[in-house]
């Protein structure tokens, strides 16, 4: 099994709201990532989590939260978020951090701020 | 910081043509991975090919194979006999060996290019 799934695949919400975005795997990957693709734009790297530890954030707006409960989960919690922040995000995962595996993309959430 | 440089923003070729995507790429890194990822209009990322920057043969995936020039710094995708399941966006890809601390390191893309094949 070597997939990636993330849920919602469409998220409408206003500027006040709280939501969370979710990823899961379960091909046992030790390293998960978000990443955020603007339409017509490569996506961009957010975060990264090595054995279930924040070891990289690019620098991302508070507003962006991201949680790993547990290896085979990733969360992205969206809190006053901005129209700018309309895009697709897109979850992956790698089979370790350390070793080279290729990293396995879910097909996103397309998220719209209104 | 690395920086990875498309200059095709579309091609067009026709079924069963061959076609090549360019790529090139900037780091002071010694050691990294070079990719190319597919994006269909369904939006999902997938993996066409990789590269280890270590290894001087050329890697290849079936119809696909790339050209890596180490020194030139540039990484082009062929795919032969192409067929219309290939149009999609493709996206070249640049990782560091081992991010901080010895953890995952992400991908840096390039901008793309939309390649479209026509019956």
């Amino acid at each position: 099994d070597t997939e990636v799934t993330q849920t919602p695949k469409h998220l409408v919400m206003g500027m006040t709201n709280k939501k969370s975005l979710k990823c899961e795997q379960h091909m046992g990957h030790r390293a998960m990532y978000w990443y955020k693709q603007k339409a017509k734009k490569p996506p961009e790297l957010m975060f990264v989590y090595s054995y279930e530890k924040l070891s990289i954030n690019e620098s991302v707006p508070s507003r962006f939260s991201p949680e790993c409960p547990n290896s085979s989960l990733l969360n992205l919690h969206l809190h006053a978020l901005q129209p700018e922040d309309s895009a697709l995000y897109l979850c992956a995962s790698s089979q370790g951090p350390r070793e080279f595996y290729e990293q396995y993309f879910g097909p996103g959430t397309r998220l719209t701020v209104t | 910081a690395q920086t990875v440089t498309q200059s095709q923003p579309e091609m067009s070729v026709q079924e069963a043509e061959t076609v090549t995507l360019s790529c090139t790429y900037d780091t002071s890194e010694s050691n990294y991975y070079l990719f190319w990822y597919k994006q269909p209009p369904s939006r999902q990322m997938i993996l066409v090919i990789r590269q280890e920057a270590y290894k001087q043969q050329n890697a290849t995936e079936n119809r696909f194979s790339v050209n890596f020039q180490k020194a030139a710094k540039s990484f082009s995708l062929k795919i032969s006999d192409s067929q219309l399941g290939d149009t999609a966006m493709y996206f070249c890809a640049f990782m560091r060996s081992g991010g901080p601390g010895g953890g995952a390191d992400g991908l840096t893309f390039g901008k793309g290019t939309h390649l479209i094949i026509q019956p």
